[in-house]
């Protein structure tokens, strides 16, 4: 059981290029999400996906794509990457974010994939 | 979007003292959250707190969801060199997006 899975764990981008961050987790969860954090800054969510085939946007989406394929993976395209978008990015995923006794259900995090865009 | 305000940015503490941090908010949330992350890795939940009024306890870690419900705070006793980290506080608003303040950071020494 290895949790919440994410690839690459560094990356170096030219400005313009574009890549894919891929995450998987293998604890059957609904609720995946994606946050970057910036020095000196807490997690901001970029988007995330209450279940498979979904996705909605969070606090900071514009310059990301997201694809919820399978209930296991979700991923974060960069199309065009600027140097604002030099970050640690992590990945995390929920049960749900509420179980029907009322209590939140922990969310998980991945190890992060640190990007540096020049 | 939601803006927390957690201080203090930073703490230099003695083995031994007690800590405590807040995190206040202009909105109301629903739940309040307390994580830890250490150098290198995500984040990790500590406490979660659902009323308004709540005062919860994980070990030496007490935390408490304002009457408000726009602010709560994290209180450790007697620490140790293990509670290094960024300490992060995150709300949980329309029950299904969170927002984590800016953290602080943690040294003890030894």
């Amino acid at each position: 059981n290895a949790g919440v899975t994410q690839t690459p764990k560094f990356q170096v981008l030219k400005t313009g290029q574009s890549m894919t961050l891929q995450c998987a987790q293998d604890m059957n969860h609904n609720s995946m999400y994606w946050y970057r954090q910036d020095p000196g800054m807490g997690l901001r969510l970029i988007y995330y996906s209450a279940s498979e085939g979904t996705t909605d946007k969070g606090e900071v989406p514009n310059g990301y794509n997201v694809s919820r394929l399978n209930k296991r993976e979700f991923s974060l395209r960069l199309e065009s990457a600027a140097p604002s978008q030099t970050s640690v990015y992590f990945c995390a995923s929920s049960a749900d974010p509420w179980t029907s006794g009322g209590q939140l259900e922990t969310q998980y995090f991945g190890p992060g994939t640190r990007l540096l865009v020049l | 979007g939601q803006q927390l305000n957690q201080s203090p940015q930073s703490m230099f503490i003695q083995e031994g003292e007690d800590v405590s941090m807040n995190c206040t908010s202009s909105s109301i949330f629903n739940t309040w959250l307390w994580y830890k992350q250490e150098p290198g890795e995500g984040p990790v939940l500590l406490i979660a707190l659902y009323k308004a009024g709540e005062l919860t306890s994980n070990g030496r870690l007490t935390a408490q969801f304002g009457i408000t419900r726009k602010d709560s705070f994290l209180n450790i006793s007697a620490s140790i060199p293990s509670d290094v980290g960024i300490y992060f506080c995150a709300g949980l608003y329309n029950f299904n997006k969170f927002y984590f303040g800016s953290g602080t950071k943690l040294n003890v020494k030894p």
